[in-house]
């Protein structure tokens, strides 16, 4: 167990529909790192937020969006779904945004658009 | 922009066998490595990192990686492997200043057999 949490764990909707995931990292980190994994794109860095702040963006869609509240929990929010938005969504999370800080994953959020 | 190449997408080996996963990366500057496990319904774990120092890197659960600029590799090794090392292992790399963005190879399965 990491100490990241995500919810849900599964999530099943239908295209054109928006969804929220919710992330929760571990007690004492900063920084929540979005990931997508499918399986034509592989694992993909989406977004980093550093305390309350975006800090990098990698290749995260223009229908995609993601905020870290003041308790640090993170959302992404996926709009205007398709079909290939279908992936696992991983949520990270590290003590500050150095380099060198090891990243902590959460059990990813499985996400099937019909 | 960096890239990791891991050849091998699956590996099958019996157990008590030794094992190696290959990863080769491509970098400009200079880059930290990384090797992470995921089982089956699970998110990521770090196995091991190289940052600096000493080429031969040590990680758990028995990996070893060793580091080779020449070669641009970061190979990943177990001198008998468990059927519990059934698993997907995904090779990462990251540039050694700014934010960190993490870059993943497509990941290779190792299949452990009795």
């Amino acid at each position: 167990d990491s100490g990241v949490t995500q919810t849900p764990k599964h999530l099943i909707t239908a295209t054109g529909q928006r969804v929220t995931l919710r992330c929760s990292p571990r007690s004492g980190d900063l920084s929540v790192y979005w990931y997508q994994q499918s399986l034509d794109q592989g694992l993909q860095f989406l977004i980093q937020y550093y305390n309350g702040e975006e800090r990098a963006k990698g290749n995260i869609l223009e229908r995609f969006s993601a905020q870290q509240f003041p308790d640090l929990h993170s959302e992404l929010n996926l709009s205007s779904l398709e079909l290939g938005d279908s992936a696992l969504y991983f949520c990270a999370s590290s003590v500050e945004a150095g380099v060198s800080d090891e990243q902590f994953f959460g059990p990813g959020t499985r996400l099937t658009v019909l | 922009a960096q890239s990791v190449t891991q050849l091998d997408s699956q590996v099958p080996v019996f157990e008590e066998a030794p094992v190696e996963l290959r990863c080769n990366y491509s970098s400009s500057v200079s880059v930290y490595l990384f090797w992470y496990v995921q089982y089956p319904n699970q998110g990521l774990q770090l196995l091991l990192k190289y940052l600096s120092g000493s080429t031969l890197v040590k990680g758990i659960n028995g990996f070893e990686a060793e580091f080779n600029k020449s070669q641009t590799s970061f190979h990943l090794r177990k001198p008998s492997v468990h059927i519990s090392d059934t698993a997907e292992y995904f090779c990462a790399v990251r540039i050694n200043t700014g934010f960190q963005k993490l870059v993943f190879g497509t990941g290779t399965r190792l299949l452990v057999s009795p």
